[in-house]
């Protein structure tokens, strides 16, 4: 069975820093690509970027590029996605999905994790 | 940037059809797929390619993409169809979502 483990929930400061991470299992992770959404509250889904484990190829949609940083780790298949300085409005809660990505869509998703900034 | 537009919201009554329309420049020319995100839960995916439903979508599920236009159309709506739903295409190397619609099963 496919499944993606997110990490907890987050509480962080305006300025920290986080990394929250997506474990997959049931499948060959490497060989798929993960993707981050993201959901701000009562706010629809934003597709954040994806990356491809086998060989780290990442590609960032043009709204989140140089804001975030995804990475992965096929060793341990996770992925991961990282703040250097986080804002107020990053408060949202994030999803990772996998599939074999394009036109095949994102069939398994993980549970999210909730991440709030706040002073 | 490319734009996917869906209607805020549509209502239907049990056992009708509900029609949930994505627009696009040229959409045909890409895949649409489709998403139902129900309160609280993860989004489940219930169209991709166009018109293939994943294994355990129920056959009420079905889609279509024409000319600027995707349709997601749900046959016999049940109360449990209730849910927001997503449509999805990629442009270039990117992919973008619509904005959502929230159908109302009354």
């Amino acid at each position: 069975e496919v499944q993606l483990v997110q990490s907890g929930a987050e509480v962080k400061k305006p300025g920290e820093s986080l990394k929250i991470s997506c474990k997959g299992s049931g499948y060959s992770f490497a060989n798929y690509w993960i993707a981050w959404v993201r959901q701000m509250p009562g706010k629809g889904l934003e597709w954040m970027g994806i990356i491809y484990p086998a060989d780290s190829d990442t590609r960032y949609s043009p709204s989140f590029q140089g804001q975030v940083t995804i990475s992965a780790d096929k060793s341990i298949s996770t992925a991961s996605l990282q703040w250097s300085s986080l804002k107020a409005s990053d408060t949202a809660m994030y999803y990772c999905a996998t599939g074999a990505g394009y036109s095949s869509g994102w069939p398994y998703w993980g549970q999210g994790t909730l991440v709030t900034v706040s002073s | 940037s490319y734009e996917l537009t869906q209607p805020p919201s549509v209502s239907v009554s049990p056992g009708q059809t509900a029609s949930i329309t994505c627009s696009g420049d040229k959409l045909d020319n890409k895949y649409a797929c489709w998403y139902q995100q129900k309160a609280g839960q993860s989004p489940v995916m219930v169209i991709y390619q166009d018109t293939k439903r994943p294994s355990g979508i129920p056959e009420r599920f079905s889609g279509s993409n024409s000319g600027n236009t995707a349709t997601l159309t749900i046959s016999g709506t049940q109360a449990m169809d209730e849910a927001d739903y997503y449509c999805q295409a990629w442009d270039s190397t990117t992919e973008v979502f619509g904005g959502g619609t929230k159908l109302t099963v009354l």
